[in-house]
């Protein structure tokens, strides 16, 4: 069946920048955006933006904007979001989810937790 | 972008109640609205997409209505695993917008 496997746990300091990784396997890389959510600890989602691995597009919510970049590696099945300036808001699970349009985020990854400290 | 405001935003009830957690959207999104459902240190569950269609091997005790601004979701007679929070989220704009969460708790 269709996996999304994301990258381990990341401890960063202020300043510094993470990349977290996202596996796609038992489908077509190519077939589905994959889109970055993140929740910060007893909060809601946030939705960060959008790739789609096919066309390398990219679409990212504007708090985003200028901090965020989100890649692929087509070869390997793996789409990447790499978040930089981090500060202690930044400490959240990280999720990945594949999205066919009209047809949701069916498939998310397990989450990276990622802790900023100062 | 367009916000999304669920209400409310937890509720407390018994096994076998009826919930029903509303979702609205700040401007028109058609029918483009997803429910997703979350339990604690899981990642969320799709539930239904495009307004009105159940995710596969979703019971059919949860229902949807709505379409334009004002959507619904409606379990019909809550389970013990059902008990989770639940997010709305629009597709209709490429900025993609999630409610803020209605958490249901057991009373």
């Amino acid at each position: 069946q269709v996996q999304l496997v994301q990258s381990g746990v990341e401890v960063k300091k202020s300043g510094a920048s993470v990349k977290v990784s996202c596996k796609v396997s038992g489908d077509t890389f190519t077939s589905y955006d994959i889109n970055w959510v993140r929740q910060a600890t007893g909060q809601g989602l946030e939705w960060m933006g959008w790739i789609n691995p096919n066309s390398g597009h990219t679409g990212y919510a504007q708090k985003f904007q200028g901090r965020v970049s989100m890649t692929k590696n087509t070869s390997i099945s793996t789409a990447y979001m790499e978040l930089s300036s981090l500060t202690s808001d930044d400490t959240a699970v990280y999720y990945c989810a594949r999205e066919s349009f009209l047809y949701g985020m069916d498939v998310w990854g397990q989450g990276t937790t990622v802790s900023v400290s100062s | 972008d367009i916000q999304m405001t669920q209400s409310p935003s937890s509720l407390s009830v018994s096994v076998g109640d009826r919930v029903t957690i509303t979702c609205r959207a700040s401007q028109r999104i058609d029918s483009y609205l997803n429910w997703y459902q979350q339990k604690p240190g899981k990642a969320p569950k799709l539930l239904i997409y495009a307004a009105s269609n159940l995710q596969s091997g979703v019971p059919s005790r949860f229902s949807v209505s709505g379409s334009g601004t004002d959507f619904t979701l409606t379990i019909s007679s809550l389970q013990p695993e059902d008990f989770a929070t639940y997010y709305c989220q629009q597709s209709y704009s490429p900025s993609r917008t999630f409610g803020q969460g209605t958490k249901v708790e057991i009373k």
